[in-house]
């Protein structure tokens, strides 16, 4: 079983509408959890981070975790042509290092 | 925006040759990081770095070997090219500092081994 499971889409929806990308991990003792959005042709980039449970938001992105069920979301409203891109979640390992598990990223195409 | 820059972004070669993918920052990091990323596919740590003239290897194994005698310089080398080698190469970097573990990365370098 992969430490992180990630849906790999691709998930095409029209312009405007609320998207939901969903990881599930193994391990309870991850407490760190991470979204990175890497356009193509590009490296990743830090969209989002979140610490234990709960919600965060920014801007018209919304990083939740639920802890009980192992399962992390991320939610985009007003979804735009320009949100179109690869969404990796990620989590360091926990051994405290600074390595970082990555889910195999969704795919995301928001139509205009 | 992060400064970090890999060179070539895109090579192609023949079996057999010697390559070097550049991976050089400006930041400062300390921590560097070697990833592959083939289509639909996870990122595969292949090498990381503390600092200078500390190297190990990572999770996928992988026949390339990497230095870092300087600070923003974490090159990558294949001896003898072989077809398998063909992937996405991410180099990335990142502070003892932050508290989020956040990894800058570059724009990768696309190599094809014919």
């Amino acid at each position: 079983q992969k430490e992180v499971e990630q849906d790999p889409g691709p998930l095409s929806v029209p312009e405007g509408a609320i998207v939901s990308l969903n990881c599930t991990y193994s391990n309870s003792a991850f407490q760190y959890f991470m979204w990175y959005r890497q356009y193509s042709r590009k490296g990743p980039e830090l969209l989002m981070y979140t610490y234990s449970s709960g919600n965060k938001e920014d801007g018209r992105f919304t990083a939740q975790v639920d802890k009980s069920s192992k399962y992390i979301s991320l939610f985009i409203r007003d979804s735009q042509p320009s949100d179109s891109a690869t969404y990796l979640c990620a989590t360091p390992r926990g051994d405290s290092s600074y390595k970082l598990i990555f889910g195999s990223g969704t795919r995301l195409l928001v139509r205009p | 925006e992060a400064d970090i820059y890999q060179t070539p972004r895109y090579l192609v070669i023949g079996t057999g040759k010697k390559i070097t993918l550049e991976c050089s920052q400006t930041m400062g990091h300390d921590k560097m990081y070697w990833y592959q990323q083939d289509p639909g596919m996870e990122l595969h740590l292949i090498h990381y770095s503390y600092g200078v003239n500390s190297t190990e290897k990572g999770d996928l194994s992988s026949e390339s070997t990497v230095s870092r005698i300087r600070t923003e310089h974490f090159p990558l080398t294949l001896e003898s090219a072989r077809p398998s080698h063909t992937s996405q190469y991410l180099c990335a970097s990142s502070d003892r500092d932050s508290v989020v573990y956040e990894q800058y990365f570059g724009p990768g370098t696309r190599l094809t081994v014919t």
